[in-house]
């Protein structure tokens, strides 16, 4: 079955322990991106990755880190985590080079940062 | 960055009854798609609209690519209880841009 993983689908942490979130895709698409979803705001893209090796900041890229390095994941790292980034988190994939290709969602990692 | 503005935020209808939402933006779109999210799943595709004019359906549900291509709308014709979820719209500036942008979404409830 064609799907998006995300790993875990809870995580409780204490501000400042390093941590990652995984996302692995079956599809063998291009494109790669990670979204939070706060009350009111929707989704707003943290990181996305055109192909392997190749990443750039979405519009909240701050207080995150993302590598590339095998096309199927896409880990999400929080060096330092911070109250603030107690969120729902989304993982997503496309093909990239296909104009007409939506994105695929994994199914959330709720995160909080006490 | 941009915004997608979504209405109504939230909704109550009736069992049976049509539900019409819309997305609008100060900025030109190429791409608009429609997404469902229900409580802990990620957002799932209902409908793409890829030309301006475009109007598609999938089952119940119909969405239009408005003309002036900054807006869309979504329609459910006689709703059922689980078309109950959030509806989020988002757009995409240019053919092959990468970044989609997300509307906050409406928040739909059927009652019986």
């Amino acid at each position: 079955e064609a799907q998006v993983t995300q790993n875990p689908r809870y995580l409780i942490t204490v501000t400042g322990k390093k941590l990652t979130v995984t996302c692995s895709q079956n599809m063998n698409h291009e494109y790669m991106s990670w979204y939070r979803q706060d009350p009111g705001l929707g989704l707003r893209q943290i990181y996305y990755s055109m192909n392997v090796e190749v990443t750039d900041k979405g519009d909240v890229p701050e207080g995150y880190k993302v590598s590339r390095k095998e096309k199927r994941n896409f880990p999400l790292i929080l060096e330092s985590p911070s109250p603030n980034q107690t969120s729902l988190y989304f993982c997503a994939s496309r093909i990239g080079t296909v104009y007409n290709s939506p994105l695929h969602f994994g199914n959330g990692t709720r995160l909080t940062v006490t | 960055g941009q915004q997608l503005n979504q209405s109504p935020q939230s909704m109550f209808i009736q069992e049976g009854e049509d539900v019409s939402m819309n997305c609008t933006s100060s900025s030109i779109f190429n791409t608009w798609l429609w997404y469902k999210q229900e409580p802990g799943e990620g957002p799932v595709l209902l409908i793409a609209l890829y030309k301006a004019g475009e109007l598609t359906s999938n089952g119940r549900l119909t969405a239009q690519f408005g003309i002036t291509r900054k807006d869309s709308f979504l329609n459910i014709s006689a709703s059922i209880p689980s078309d109950v979820g959030i509806y989020f719209c988002a757009g995409r500036r240019d053919n092959y841009g990468q970044n989609f942008v997300f509307g906050p979404g409406t928040r739909l409830s059927v009652l019986p």
